[in-house]
């Protein structure tokens, strides 16, 4: 039972390049998150799947897109990576939503240069 | 605004003593509050769970209170470890909004032998 599963887990990009943040979870969660975490700023909401079929915005979700492509993928993607995109990426998911424990990947360190 | 607060100081403290931990918010109105604990490097585990109605909730070492008119909850660890060294996150959900739980910026412990 891996849970919540990101790839890559370190990437360098260069400003302009376009990538996309893979994440697949397998304890069958109806519920999909992104949040970025930056140095003094917390954990953001970039985008949210309430379930299968449906993508949200959350906090900042400028500069982002984001696929459901599946009940147990979910994927992020740059378009035009820009420096202040450098940061670590989590993806999480929860069963359902209100009050539900989220569980998070491990992360993934995204450097623009 | 909505404001979700954490000392920003890292938190020292010997070994076997309890830890006291903050989460104040404004202009909240919470049905849930969650702990989490982040290792360097690491996604967020959730530890705990407590809702509005509840005022305290226990599990081993740890328990959170939860003041709904002071705006508060607190978070301690009793007989703290240098294995409790961590950074400590409290979320909140919203009731009647957004059930995506929002995330304070979390406070470092740090547990000397």
């Amino acid at each position: 039972n891996a849970g919540v599963t990101q790839t890559p887990k370190f990437q360098v990009l260069k400003t302009g390049q376009s990538m996309t943040l893979q994440c697949a979870q397998d304890m069958n969660h109806n519920s999909m998150y992104w949040y970025r975490q930056d140095p003094g700023m917390g954990l953001r909401l970039i985008y949210y799947s309430a379930s299968e079929g449906t993508t949200d915005k959350g906090e900042v979700p400028n500069g982002y897109n984001v696929s459901r492509l599946n009940k147990r993928e979910f994927s992020l993607r740059l378009e035009s990576a820009a420096p202040s995109q450098t940061s670590v990426y989590f993806c999480a998911s929860s069963e359902w939503g209100v009050g539900d424990t989220i569980y998070f990947g491990e992360g993934s360190w995204l450097t623009v240069v | 605004s909505q404001k979700i607060e954490q000392n920003s100081e890292a938190l020292n403290i010997q070994e076997g003593k309890t830890a006291t931990l903050t989460c104040n918010y404004t202009n909240y109105s919470p049905a849930y509050l969650q702990w989490y604990r982040q290792d360097p490097g690491r996604g967020p585990v959730f530890l705990l769970l407590i809702r509005e109605n509840e005022k305290e909730k226990r599990k081993e070492r740890l328990k959170v209170t939860f003041d709904t008119t002071l705006k508060q909850s607190l978070f301690h660890i009793t007989a703290s470890q240098p294995a409790d060294s961590a950074t400590y996150l409290c979320a909140l959900d919203m009731r009647g909004g957004s059930y995506i739980p929002t995330f304070g910026r979390g406070t470092s412990l740090i547990v000397h032998p």
